[in-house]
């Protein structure tokens, strides 16, 4: 099974400030048949299922904000929040559908310092 | 606008049974694999199984192997997920999930509660 770990478990950005998490797994995540990493990051607030804000590590979902962005490859990941919102107080969590089982991160709880 | 709502979660004993059920509207449903996903309360996200698009196919996480059953019936747009040997660590949250290689549609969940 592919581990997905994250960094930091937790943190606390002012608002208007950049928030940068940081996702890991135990082996690659780049599928050879078109060269693109199958990793998708989601945010869940309290009480709501999750929603998907990037895929294929770097691809914004349609109508996510642009201030949501995702890079890396391979092995490390990076979900960025360049101006922290008060709405974007939530979990994010990175997940991998390279293979079977599918895993997550343990998720990232992010607040407003 | 895609729809996908759960039903069926229940408090139960150890040991019982229990099938959640899961509508879909506002897209194909034949078109698209269908996932369950988990969450005990407090806890993070844990994938439980999958369903090819035709019903050919299924995987199921190594906790629920033998016990859980995901299927579906294209003609009526349901997912279902047979739950049996119900176990307290199976206490969570699930979550119905369309997939196009990620996962892009989220039921609300339906919560399924074992405990003695």
């Amino acid at each position: 099974d592919i581990v997905m770990t994250q960094s930091p478990d937790s943190l606390a950005v002012s608002l208007g400030e950049r928030a940068t998490i940081n996702c890991k797994s135990s082996q690659s995540v780049l599928y050879s048949s078109n060269n693109k990493n199958s990793l998708a990051w989601y945010q869940q607030k309290p009480g709501q299922p999750p929603k998907v804000l990037i895929y294929w590590a770097s691809t914004r979902e349609s109508g996510v904000p642009d201030r949501f962005s995702g890079s890396g490859s391979g092995t490390d990941f990076t979900l960025t929040i360049s101006s922290l919102q008060a709405e974007d107080v939530a979990v994010y969590y990175c997940q991998q559908y390279y293979s079977i089982p599918f895993t997550f991160g343990p998720g990232t709880k992010v607040d407003v310092k | 606008e895609v729809q996908l709502v759960e039903s069926g979660g229940d408090l139960l004993q150890p040991g019982g049974s229990l099938r959640l059920s899961c509508a879909a509207s506002g897209f194909t449903f034949s078109n698209y694999w269908m996932h369950w996903v988990r969450q005990a309360p407090g806890k993070g996200l844990v994938w439980v199984s999958r369903i090819k698009s035709d019903g050919s196919s299924t995987s199921y996480a190594d906790s629920v192997k033998g016990r859980f059953t995901i299927s579906r019936d294209n003609a009526k747009n349901m997912l279902y997920l047979q739950m049996n040997s119900l176990r307290a660590e199976d206490t969570a949250v699930y979550y119905c999930v369309r997939s196009s290689w990620y996962f892009d549609y989220w039921g609300q969940g339906t919560l399924v509660t074992v405990s003695s």
